[in-house]
């Protein structure tokens, strides 16, 4: 079960739009439709953006949209705003009946 | 609202034992399946074990098998995790995770609760 790869960081400027990749393999993104995204503010609980790869939770900004293709799943974040500087992580069920986490990526808003 | 409590947590020896609670309200607890997380320090999330609805389905991630438990009550709302032979690498925060129902995602999160494996 090897943490799904994430690059370790991301920036963007106020209003532009940023993508997030997640890539794992045949055994877990590729096998199935169940990525989920999640963002984490240093210090509080991690919160659910996307699940089943482009699922958007209510109460879910729009400017969070999940993607996928092969083994690789994507989180684009629209309209980047101060807030969204935090720590994101995607997940995939696998074939094992398990959960992985990718390695996270630090967005930073310039 | 749903509230998940973690507790338990603390500063335990190596070799030792804990076991990490998870008071759950606001929701009917007996038909959602349930998870631990956690977050070692400077380090991402990690998933360690998942129960079914009912606890008859149980699952771990390969690094803690064999030396966690999970398990849950439900007629008393919550979730476990008992951690056996403590190593310095299980210090971290341990999340308690709700799963949303019927769909494969992680929706609610408790704040979690420190663990700090120190002799």
């Amino acid at each position: 079960q090897s943490a799904l790869t994430q690059p370790a960081s991301v920036s963007g400027s106020p209003g532009q739009s940023i993508t997030i990749s997640c890539t794992g393999t045949r055994s877990d993104i590729r096998a199935f439709n169940y990525v989920s995204w999640y963002q984490h503010h240093p210090g509080k609980a991690p919160k659910l953006l996307i699940y089943e790869v482009n699922h958007r939770p209510s109460g879910v900004s729009n400017r969070f949209s999940g993607s996928k293709s092969g083994n690789t799943a994507s989180l684009t974040i629209s309209g980047l705003q101060a807030d969204d500087e935090a720590d994101y992580y995607c997940n995939s069920y696998t074939t094992s009946d398990s959960r992985v986490f990718g390695t996270g990526t630090k967005v930073t808003v310039l | 609202q749903v509230l998940l409590v973690e507790s338990g947590g603390g500063v335990a020896q190596p070799w030792r034992s804990l076991r990490l609670s998870c008071a759950a309200s606001g929701f009917p607890f007996y038909t959602y399946a349930m998870h631990w997380v956690r977050q070692a320090p400077g380090k991402g999330l990690e998933w360690l074990a998942h129960a079914s609805f009912d606890a008859s389905k149980t699952d771990y991630a390969d690094s803690v098998k064999g030396r966690f438990t999970i398990s849950r009550d439900n007629p008393k709302n919550t979730l476990y995790l008992q951690i056996d032979s403590l190593r310095p690498e299980d210090t971290g925060v341990y999340y308690c995770v709700r799963e949303i129902l019927g769909r494969i995602g992680f929706d609610y999160w408790g704040q979690g609760t420190l663990v700090t494996v120190s002799s």
